[in-house]
């Protein structure tokens, strides 16, 4: 069983299009993020959600609006798309803190935006 | 400001040498760090982690990697490089808080026969 899953794997859209990528992590984990990773690698975060609140937004345009229904999913929608929105997102989760506690990792959403 | 830093974009070493990531970290309380390892097209995978007790942690793979407050330092080792450790090698450090992790620029390691 897939302990955090992503869909889609790759997404290739045009610029101002609206897209979502889904999460779901069947670990039983209280905390789930979103992460960006660039074309050189560089993974930064940019939402943590606890129990379904919010609890970091790491200043990310509002174009980009995360939602969770439950603890297990973390979905990502994205208005008005850009180029520089192209990159690998990543959805994670952990127990909680993450100071403590592992965090595991999806597979990934490659989104190309042309 | 918090940052990790890995001075190494890539390095190359041969099959059954010893191996040696650095990271430096800044951050003025005590750090949490952490090793991951990044697999082509996968996701990170969590190698090993330290915040507080013995400095040299091991963890999975036979990776092991020692904590150096007064260099600022959590430089990660590997007494014998395999073919399948070729991947991309990410240190990172978790924030008081405990919702936030900041990840190095990654070591991308090559492993030539």
């Amino acid at each position: 069983d897939t302990a955090v899953s992503q869909t889609p794997k790759y997404l290739v859209t045009q610029m101002g299009n609206d897209k979502s990528i889904k999460c779901e992590q069947n670990l039983g984990h209280d905390t789930m993020y979103w992460y960006k990773q660039d074309s050189k690698k560089f993974l930064k975060i940019m939402f943590s959600y606890n129990n379904k609140e919010l609890i970091i937004n790491e200043t990310v345009p509002n174009r980009f609006s995360p939602k969770s229904p439950d603890k297990a999913h973390l979905n990502l929608h994205i208005n008005s798309l850009e180029l520089g929105d192209s990159a690998v997102y990543f959805c994670a989760s952990s127990h909680g803190d993450t100071r403590t506690d592992t965090q595991y990792f999806g597979p990934g959403t490659r989104l190309t935006v042309l | 400001a918090q940052s990790v830093t890995q001075p190494d974009i890539h390095i190359t070493v041969s099959e059954g040498a010893s191996l040696e990531l650095r990271c430096n970290y800044s951050y003025g309380a005590t750090p949490y760090l952490f090793w991951y390892v990044q697999s082509p097209g996968q996701g990170l995978q969590l190698l090993l982690k330290y915040f507080s007790g013995d400095t040299l942690v091991q963890g999975i793979k036979g990776f092991e990697a020692e904590f150096k407050r007064s260099q600022s330092s959590f430089n990660l080792r590997k007494p014998s490089v395999h073919w399948s450790d070729a991947a991309e090698y990410f240190c990172a450090v978790a924030l008081t808080g405990g919702f936030k992790t900041i990840f190095g620029a990654g070591t991308r390691l090559f492993v030539k026969a």
